[in-house]
C-alpha cells in the first residue's frame, strides 16, 4: 500500500515570496490534515479536511494561508507572501473517516531567508 | 487548546540499554493518546494509540503504559539498538491532535 507523499522535499523562498506544497493521501483516505512542525515544537494542526470540505482550520492563519482540496483527494497548501517565521516543516497526514490512527507524510521542510 | 508535554528533551542511551520517557496531557476530555517514531527525512511512524485508563500495548522492544486519571503516558524501550534513534512524539486527541514537543532520542554504539 502507498504511503501519504509530499512534495517538494525541501523547499528554500525569500521572505515574501510565495511557495505551495503538494499532498496525496492514502487511497481511500477520506480524511486529510496539514501540520506546522516549527523546530523545537511538536506538530500543530493547521486544517483539517474530510472528502472537498473543511472540518477545522481555526488554527490556519487565513492572511497567508490557504489549502485546498477540490475533488477530495489531493490537496495544495499555499503560504502568500511567506514570512520568516513560516520556517517549519509541514507536513500531511490522511486517516479513515472517524479513524483514531493517522499516516504521516515524509513532510516538507520550508526555509524562509 | 490541550497542553502536553514530554520529558526529557533529548535523551542519549548507550546501545543495550533500557530507557523509557514521558507524556504528560490533561486529564479532562480524554479521547486518545498516540506515539509516534520520527526519524530524520522520513515519515513519523505510528507506534500506538491507546484509549482506556491502565491500557498497556507492546510491539517487539517497545511498551507503552496510559494513565488516563493522572493524565500521563510513560514508552520503554528494553535493549535500545542504533535504529532507535528517533523523535518519539505523543499527542492526544481523537481526530485533532495536540502534540508534545517530542524526545529525541540517540543511540549511542
Amino acid at each position: 500500500e502507498a504511503g501519504v507523499a509530499q512534495s517538494p522535499r525541501y523547499k528554500i523562498i525569500e521572505k515574501r515570496q510565495s511557495v505551495a506544497f503538494w499532498c496525496n493521501p492514502i487511497s481511500g483516505h477520506a480524511t486529510l490534515y496539514w501540520y506546522q512542525q516549527i523546530l523545537g515544537q511538536g506538530p500543530k494542526l493547521l486544517i483539517q479536511f474530510q472528502n472537498n470540505g473543511v472540518v477545522d482550520d481555526s488554527q490556519l492563519p487565513k492572511d497567508r494561508f490557504s489549502a485546498e482540496r477540490l475533488k477530495g483527494v489531493d490537496s495544495t497548501l499555499k503560504i502568500q507572501p511567506a514570512k520568516l517565521e513560516d520556517s517549519a516543516v509541514y507536513l500531511c497526514a490522511s486517516s479513515i473517516v472517524g479513524g483514531y490512527e493517522q499516516f504521516f507524510g515524509p513532510g516538507t521542510r520550508l526555509t524562509v531567508l | 487548546i490541550l497542553n502536553v508535554e514530554q520529558s526529557p528533551q533529548s535523551l542519549h542511551v548507550q546501545e543495550g540499554d533500557s530507557t523509557n520517557f514521558t507524556c504528560s496531557f490533561p486529564s479532562s476530555n480524554f479521547y486518545a493518546l498516540h506515539w509516534y517514531r520520527w526519524e530524520t527525512a522520513k515519515s513519523p511512524e505510528a507506534l500506538f494509540v491507546m484509549t482506556l485508563n491502565g491500557d498497556e500495548k507492546k510491539k517487539g522492544r517497545i511498551s507503552a503504559t496510559l494513565n488516563t486519571k493522572e493524565g500521563y503516558s510513560y514508552l520503554y524501550i528494553k535493549g535500545s539498538q542504533p535504529e532507535d534513534s528517533a523523535t518519539y512524539l505523543c499527542g492526544t486527541g481523537a481526530q485533532k491532535l495536540v502534540f508534545g514537543q517530542g524526545t529525541r532520542l540517540t543511540i549511542n554504539p
